[in-house]
């Protein structure tokens, strides 16, 4: 069955620092991957999405995601993080038919 | 204006009561959604519908209906709503090219069961 993981709920940064947030995924055929980011009071928007090529798929705002197969996993990055940043993280699968998500990450920016 | 429509935002009803949730694109997508947020357990599907005569229950369907009006409209219903489906509901879209479309947002309908 397909599932996804982010076994982070929440994490913290200071401003300026770097940032990686955790994805791994179960799925027996080769994934869609997805990243989106959704701010207080919002919906989702989409920050990146893999589907073939390039392991190193590059978002909005900054942001980057690296797809491992053999690791099943799509980490997000960001090098330097800004106070704007500080929302929920979803990582997603797509089957075709379905996306599946993962519980999210809050993420906290300190001064 | 949004390219994916809730109404309504927001939503206080009392047990028992019938309630729906409408939602319109302007994306001319062929695929829509409905999934529901709950703290820390992300999003879960309710409902999908790949065109007006296609619709296809999620995970969590019990207690829920939809209705795919139109290409453009599909509609949430809580025949007879009850506290434990107070959270936060929201519809998407992506477009019918299978793998390749990523879901678009409304901005959410917060629903609240007393």
């Amino acid at each position: 069955a397909q599932s996804v993981t982010q076994p982070d709920i929440h994490i913290t940064v200071s401003e300026g620092a770097s940032l990686e947030l955790r994805c791994n995924y179960s799925y027996g055929a080769t994934p869609y991957l997805f990243w989106y980011v959704q701010s207080p009071g919002q919906g989702l928007q989409l920050l990146l999405k893999y589907f073939s090529g390039d392991t190193l798929v590059q978002g909005i705002k900054g942001f980057e995601a690296e797809f491992k197969r053999s690791q099943s996993s799509f980490n997000l990055r960001k090098p330097s993080v800004h106070w704007s940043d500080a929302a929920e993280y979803f990582c997603a699968v797509g089957t075709g038919n379905q996306f599946y998500f993962g519980t999210g990450t809050s993420l906290t920016v300190i001064p | 204006d949004a390219d994916v429509t809730q109404t309504p935002r927001n939503r206080i009803t009392k047990t028992g009561k019938r309630i729906m949730l409408e939602c319109s694109q302007t994306k001319g997508h062929d695929r829509m959604y409905w999934y529901r947020q709950d703290p820390g357990l992300g999003l879960r599907l309710i409902y999908y519908s790949f065109d007006v005569k296609d619709i296809n229950k999620g995970e969590i369907s019990d207690g829920y209906s939809v209705s795919r009006q139109a290409q453009a409209k599909f509609s949430l219903s809580l025949e007879s709503a009850i506290p434990n489906q107070t959270a936060l509901y929201f519809c998407a879209t992506s477009a019918g090219q299978g793998y390749a479309g990523e879901l678009f947002f409304g901005e959410g309908s917060r629903l609240t069961v007393l």
